[in-house]
């Protein structure tokens, strides 16, 4: 089993170039969500899709899209990077949202020059 | 919203010592408490949870306690080794369709 695989692991980005980060779990999770982490600032949600077909802001979805392709697969996308968006971003996945084990990915660390 | 605040944000202890790390929480409504454990390029993995009908939960040298009245949860490890050594993040959340919010997290230093 695979779980959680986030694509790709390295990413270095010119100011206002985009892209998008792909997840994708093999564990037949109703939910995922994506994370960034920044030091001194713990895990901060971005945006989660609690089922297939639904998507919701989180903490800080400023500069952020994204899009619940079917239910294995949820994709986050910068239009426009910014330095600000320069981190680790994290997706994770869980069974459903009523209180469960969430399956982290190993991570992206983006850099925006 | 829930805010989570979580101490000390660095801990180093010798190996066999025991670590507590504490967290405290805002929303009275919030009933489910994990914690994660990162280590170094990995992504968090749930290592224990606690529902707020119980007051502590042990597994081998983990243990976490949770006070309600009080707002704070408390992750015990005793006996660490240096494969102890990650960040520890305390979150908490309501049941039924909700997120989790996180700590800060705290790094765990155990040294042989």
């Amino acid at each position: 089993n695979a779980g959680v695989t986030q694509t790709p692991k390295f990413q270095v980005l010119k100011t206002g170039q985009s892209m998008t980060l792909q997840c994708a779990q093999d564990m037949n999770h109703n939910s995922m969500y994506w994370y960034r982490q920044d030091p001194g600032m713990g895990l901060r949600l971005i945006y989660y899709s609690a089922s297939e077909g639904t998507t919701d802001k989180g903490e800080v979805p400023n500069g952020y899209n994204v899009s619940r392709l079917n239910k294995r697969e949820f994709s986050l996308r910068l239009e426009s990077a910014a330095p600000s968006q320069t981190s680790v971003y994290f997706c994770a996945s869980i069974r459903d949202m009523i209180i469960g084990e969430l399956f982290f990915g190993e991570g992206s660390r983006l850099t925006v020059l | 919203g829930e805010n989570v605040e979580q101490h000390p944000s660095t801990l180093s202890v010798q190996e066999g010592d025991s670590a507590v790390i504490k967290c405290t929480y805002s929303d009275s409504a919030s009933n489910y408490f994990p914690w994660y454990k990162q280590e170094l390029g990995k992504g968090p993995q749930l290592i224990i949870d606690i529902r707020s009908n119980v007051g502590e939960k042990k597994d081998q040298r983990i243990a976490v306690t949770l006070n309600k009245t009080a707002k704070h949860f408390s992750l015990h490890i005793t006996e660490t080794q240096p494969e102890d050594s990650a960040v520890y993040f305390c979150a908490a959340s309501r049941s039924g369709y909700s997120t989790l919010t996180f700590g800060k997290g705290t790094m765990l230093l155990v040294s042989p």
